[in-house]
C-alpha cells in the first residue's frame, strides 16, 4: 500500500514569511509524529498526535511552530515567521495503534533565506 | 543532554564481511530500541527493533543486540552488501512516550 507522503518535498523562502508543511499518513494509522532533521544532526521530535487525544507538543522548539491534524488522517506543520534556523528536513511518520515501530515519509527539504 | 549516542559517525566495511554498528543510551527508562536506514533525500526506513526484555532479534542478515546493565546496543549486518551503503540511526522509546529519540547517526560505505 501507499507509503507516508509530504509535501513539498523541497522548500525555498524568505526569512520571516510563514510556511505550511504537509502530511498523509498511512491509511488507518492513528499516530501520527513530526520530527526534524537539521544538517549533521539526529532526529529531533517536535509533535505527536494520537487519535482523538491531545497532542504532546513538548517538542515544538517554540510558539511559532504549530501542527494541527484534521480528521485523524492529514496533518499541517506551520512555521510563522521563519527564520534560518528553521532550515532542515521535517519528517512526518505514522504507526498503528499500539505498535512502537515508525514509518517515515520523504520529508520536506526548507530553505531559510 | 544526548540521550541516544552513535560515536563513530561513519565506518567502511568490505563486501561481505560483517558490519557492526554501536549505539549506546543514557536514559534507564527506554524499553524499546529500533534502526533505521537512510538513504540521502529519502526518509528513515525501519529495519529491526528490539524490546528491553530480550537481548538478541534477528532478522536475516540484520541482528541486533541489547546490553541493558551497559546500555549499549549493536546492529550486525552479515554479510553486507554494497546496498548497504547509507546511514543508520538509532532510536529509543520510553514506556507510553511514543516519541523516538534518535542518535545522530552513522554513515555506513561498504566497499565491493
Amino acid at each position: 500500500g501507499a507509503g507516508v507522503s509530504q509535501s513539498p518535498s523541497n522548500k525555498v523562502t524568505e526569512k520571516g514569511k510563514d510556511v505550511e508543511l504537509r502530511c498523509d499518513p498511512i491509511s488507518g494509522h492513528t499516530a501520527l509524529y513530526w520530527y526534524r532533521q537539521s544538517l549533521g544532526q539526529g532526529l529531533e521530535f517536535l509533535i505527536y498526535f494520537q487519535g482523538n487525544s491531545a497532542p504532546d507538543k513538548s517538542g515544538l522548539p517554540s510558539d511559532r511552530f504549530s501542527a494541527e491534524r484534521t480528521g485523524g488522517s492529514v496533518s499541517t506543520l506551520t512555521i510563522q515567521r521563519t527564520q534560518q534556523e528553521d532550515s532542515a528536513v521535517y519528517l512526518c511518520a505514522s504507526s498503528p495503534q499500539g505498535i512502537q515501530t515508525q514509518y517515515f515519509g520523504p520529508g520536506t527539504r526548507l530553505l531559510v533565506l | 543532554d544526548q540521550q541516544v549516542k552513535q560515536n563513530s559517525p561513519s565506518l567502511s566495511v568490505q563486501e561481505g564481511r560483517i558490519s557492526i554498528l554501536n549505539c549506546d543510551y543514557t536514559n534507564s527508562m527506554f524499553d524499546y530500541f529500533l534502526w533505521y536506514k537512510k538513504y540521502p533525500a529519502e526518509g528513515p526506513t525501519f529495519l529491526i527493533s528490539i524490546s528491553s526484555i530480550k537481548d538478541k532479534n534477528e532478522d536475516g542478515r540484520f541482528t541486533v543486540f541489547l546490553n541493558k546493565s551497559a546500555k549499549h546496543l549493536s546492529l550486525h549486518i552479515v554479510p553486507s552488501q554494497p546496498g548497504d551503503s547509507a546511514v543508520y540511526f538509532c532510536a529509543a522509546s520510553a514506556g507510553s512516550a511514543r516519541q523516538l529519540t534518535f542518535g545522530s547517526g552513522t554513515q555506513l560505505t561498504v566497499l565491493p
